[in-house]
């Protein structure tokens, strides 16, 4: 009973380099979603897939890149990461039903 | 531009007590209002929702109560515990837009014994 699975569960990355976070469930989900986490901002929306072959932006998707690999993963890239994307991220699905959230992956930045 | 705003960072409660944390929106259209809690290293986990159609549900200690001409929420836990302490975070959906949730900033909740 795995739910909603992230790797890594922390990372350290210099300014620039690239990397991608992996997010997995098996719970059946027809929607995905990433968000991060900031002190004092609450969860904000990067990006989601409605459905499997589908995604759209969020509220703030500028530096990230998805991919909804099948229907059970759906995987975050940052291209050319910068210190302003030190942050918490969540990945999460849905189904007729609340968001049920991963327990995140902690990305520092330098 | 905050569209779901929590004003009190932090509550610190005795164990037995009522704990209520209070959260504010801007945008009239939000039709269900949910609260999350989260513990230290983990996800956000479903608490309770309300639709907005309804001005009240409860689900054994936790009661969500919405003030739509107020464009106010808020979560009533009794009697609180120990193990309620966590971060809750409010959040609001559009309509058809499920799993798009706008958060507001959290509530540290400390349940002292």
């Amino acid at each position: 009973n795995a739910g909603v699975t992230q790797t890594p569960k922390f990372q350290v990355l210099k300014t620039g380099q690239s990397m991608t976070l992996q997010c997995a469930q098996d719970m059946n989900h027809n929607s995905m979603y990433w968000y991060r986490q900031d002190p004092g901002m609450g969860l904000r929306l990067i990006y989601y897939s409605a459905s499997e072959g589908t995604t759209d932006k969020g509220e703030v998707p500028n530096g990230y890149n998805v991919s909804r690999l099948n229907k059970r993963e759906f995987s975050l890239r940052l291209e050319s990461a910068a210190p302003s994307q030190t942050s918490v991220y969540f990945c999460a699905g849905a189904s007729n039903s609340p968001l049920h959230f991963g327990n995140g992956t902690r990305l520092t930045v330098t | 531009d905050q569209q779901v705003k929590q004003n009190s960072p932090s509550l610190s409660v005795q164990e037995g007590r009522i704990s209520i944390l209070n959260c504010d929106y801007t945008n009239s259209m939000f039709d269900y209002f949910l609260w999350y809690k989260k513990y230290p290293a983990e996800g956000p986990t479903f608490l309770i929702s309300i639709s907005s159609i309804k001005d009240k549900n409860e689900d054994g200690r936790f009661t969500v109560f919405l003030n739509k001409s107020a464009k106010h929420l808020s979560l009533h836990i009794v009697p609180s515990q120990p193990g309620d302490s966590a971060v809750y975070f409010c959040a609001a959906k559009l309509p058809a837009s499920y799993g798009k949730l706008t958060f507001g900033q959290g509530t540290i909740l400390t349940v002292h014994p």
